[in-house]
């Protein structure tokens, strides 16, 4: 079965440092991974996805992730952090008609 | 221009009441979905339709039953509501199975 793992529950990063929000995945075939943002009492919204082609995937917010087969993992990153990124962020991973969703890293960044 | 809206945003009720939770997407997409998110940020996926067709009916208790009336609307319908129904509901949409989703903004949902 497929899985997605976010090993950290939060992670705490001054303002302006870069930013790595962790995700691993254990998948038959084919990966195809999503990160998602969620800001207090607000809707998930979608920041980026991977499906094919190049290893690094830009998305919205200045966010990137680098997908890397060989250590099935799919971070992701940011190289100057705002507080207003300081957020729930989750990671997905297709399995046949859903997404199987990793349990959320909160991200902390201090001023 | 709302992409997709859910009615009420709260939701507050007594034990064994029946209550409903509505669901408008205006993005054209085919595909529907409603999730729960428990008090953890949790996130449990509970139904999927695409096309007005049942996709997805996960674990869920048959108390909860959705209906979709058309490919732009999904209401989930709770029966016999129970403290533990308590959580956050959202509803989700996107073009095809599962391409991107757009969440709508959750009905926080209180049995007392």
């Amino acid at each position: 079965a497929q899985s997605v793992a976010q090993p950290e529950d939060q992670v705490n990063v001054a303002e302006g440092n870069p930013l790595t929000v962790k995700c691993t995945y254990s998948v038959s075939g084919n990966p195809y991974l999503f990160w998602y943002v969620q800001y207090p009492n607000r809707g998930l919204q979608f920041l980026l996805k991977y499906i094919t082609g190049d290893n690094l995937v830009k998305g919205s917010y200045g966010f990137e992730a680098e997908f890397n087969k060989s250590q099935t993992s799919f971070h992701l990153k940011k190289p100057s952090a705002l507080v207003s990124d300081s957020a729930l962020y989750f990671c997905a991973v297709r399995d046949n008609y859903q997404l199987i969703w990793g349990a959320g890293t909160k991200l902390i960044i201090k001023p | 221009d709302t992409a997709v809206s859910q009615t009420p945003k709260y939701l507050v009720t007594q034990m064994g009441n029946d209550k409903s939770i509505k669901c408008e997407q205006n993005l054209g997409h085919d595909t529907m979905y409603w999730y729960k998110q428990d008090s953890k940020k949790f996130l449990k996926i509970m139904f999927s339709y695409n096309n007005k067709e049942l996709i997805i009916n996960e674990t869920v208790p048959n108390r909860f039953s959705p209906k979709s009336p058309d490919k732009a609307h999904l209401n989930l319908h709770i029966n016999s509501l129970e403290l533990g129904d308590s959580a956050v509901y959202f509803c989700a949409s996107s073009p095809g199975l599962v391409d991107t989703q757009y969440f709508g903004p959750g009905t926080r949902l209180t049995v007392l």
